[in-house]
């Protein structure tokens, strides 16, 4: 059982946007500013998307965003594309056992 | 370019060890840790540990304190994992991944360091590794 809770899917049609959530507690999301995003197509390895909660590494379209409230983080996808259908994974430093991530998000584009 | 080039398919026997090398190209290996990640078949990540290049640190999760060793080889640019005790529940694919934190001089101890920031700019492709007898 993974450590932060995301929603097992959503879906969106194109164009639309989409928000995924990351809940985890005071010792993990809600303790650190060390949140990242990830997503992984089919048989592909994870590509980084957000880092340090709201941060977007260089090449990452502006369309995702980060963000956090207490304990729950989320990723949001504004005008949803086809290639974004894709597994979603958030992580959160923690002072446990150092990383965790959650459980994933599958997204479809309808 | 970044590029982590890791090892191929290892089919192993229950109780037994393997081993998964991960080669660094495209930047100054010492640079930055590496960090391995595994995803058993149909679900997520899970963090296993972490190598400063520079210093050969190491961090672990909790689940693995033990039965897993991370190497550095700065000759080659390749990092080493070597999982041990093997069950069918360790069938998976494992990937390396650059870690961001970069190293550093450390005013404050007069020497280089290296703090992982737990999170990864660049992955390996993947090596499964399957556990059957």
């Amino acid at each position: 059982q993974s450590v932060l809770a995301q929603p097992a899917s959503v879906s969106g049609s194109p164009g639309q946007s989409i928000t995924i959530s990351c809940t985890g507690t005071n010792s993990d999301v809600g303790g650190y500013h060390s949140v990242s995003w990830y997503q992984q197509h089919p048989g592909k390895a994870p590509k980084l998307v957000i880092y340090d909660v709201i941060d977007r590494p260089s090449g990452v379209s502006n369309r995702f965003s980060g963000s956090k409230s207490g304990n729950t983080a989320s990723l949001a996808i504004s005008g949803l594309q086809p290639e974004d259908e894709a597994d979603y994974y958030c992580s959160s430093y923690t002072s446990g056992t150092t990383l965790v991530f959650g459980g994933g998000t599958k997204l479809t584009v309808l | 370019q970044v590029q982590l080039v890791q090892s191929g398919l290892e089919v192993k026997k229950p109780g037994a060890s393997v081993k998964v090398s991960c080669k660094a190209s495209g930047y100054n290996f010492l640079n930055y840790g590496i960090s391995w990640v595994r995803q058993a078949p149909g679900q997520g990540l899970e963090w296993m540990g972490w190598i400063s290049t520079y210093t050969g640190e190491t961090k672990f999760a909790q689940n693995f304190q033990g039965r897993v060793t991370v190497t550095t080889d700065t000759s080659t640019r390749t990092t080493h994992m070597e999982l041990r005790s093997l069950t069918s529940g360790d069938t998976a694919v494992y990937y390396c991944a650059r870690d961001a934190g970069q190293t550093s001089y450390d005013v404050l101890v007069g020497y280089y360091t290296n703090t992982p920031k737990y999170y990864f700019d660049y992955w390996g492709q993947g090596t499964l590794v399957t556990v059957s007898s």
